[in-house]
């Protein structure tokens, strides 16, 4: 089962910041959090990746709460383009795999 | 630089015949993954190599799943004696490390397989 819970959708306006949560409540304390994105008939698109600290790169910036149990990712600026499926996971530790739950569904409005 | 390259990106068979999918990964990358996406839900793991040793099948559905990778670079999924159920896209991934690094995967955009 998925480690991660997300919203099932959400509705931005264009160019506002979008925010989507993840609770991670069992996370370890080497596990990472990973934030990618699916846009209709394309791949998984990784976005960013953190442990503990923030991080931010040219596409988002994640914000990861103190004891860890949650975190947000926050586009800036969205745009249209960002409308996808966005996935939260944190893969348990002494494993390989990604285990995606269901994700949330950003729309952006014009 | 080049991406995680699958083909086909789309594959039309009848049930029963046998098909083969291939992934190019990104260059160097050490560690390879092969994921199952039904529609509306998200990817499921199926197999993961480090080089060319399969250190994990566990994700494969049944007997009829089979992967390769034998020098370490291309890897090729395929599927034996197709079944309806099977009809889903299928995705890899590589990442740049192996073992248990927290170095991201980054995938393909998949085969789309329709089994009629």
């Amino acid at each position: 089962d998925a480690k991660t819970t997300q919203p099932p959708s959400m509705d931005c306006a264009e160019g506002r910041a979008a925010n989507l949560p993840c609770n991670h409540s069992t996370i370890s304390g080497n596990e990472y959090v990973y934030w990618y994105r699916q846009i209709h008939s394309q791949g998984p698109q990784y976005i960013i990746h953190g442990l503990k600290n923030n991080e931010t790169n040219e596409m988002a910036s994640l914000i990861i709460t103190e004891d860890r149990k949650s975190s947000t990712l926050i586009l800036p600026h969205a745009t249209l383009r960002d409308t996808a499926v966005y996935y939260c996971i944190v893969r348990p530790s002494g494993t390989y795999k990604y285990i995606f739950g269901t994700g949330t569904r950003l729309k952006v409005l014009a | 630089g080049a991406g995680v390259s699958q083909s086909p990106r789309y594959k039309v068979a009848k049930r029963g015949q046998d098909v083969a999918l291939r992934c190019d990964p990104i260059s160097g990358h050490v560690s390879l993954f092969w994921y199952q996406q039904a529609l509306g839900q998200g990817p499921e793991f199926l197999t993961y190599f480090q080089n060319e040793a399969q250190l994990d099948k566990s994700g494969l559905p049944s007997d009829r799943f089979f992967a390769e990778r034998p020098e370490g670079s291309v890897s090729t999924l395929k599927i034996q004696r197709t079944q309806q159920e099977d009809s889903a896209v299928y995705l890899c991934a590589s990442s740049l490390e192996g073992s248990y690094s927290n170095q991201p995967q980054h995938f393909g955009d998949g085969t789309r397989l329709s089994i009629l």
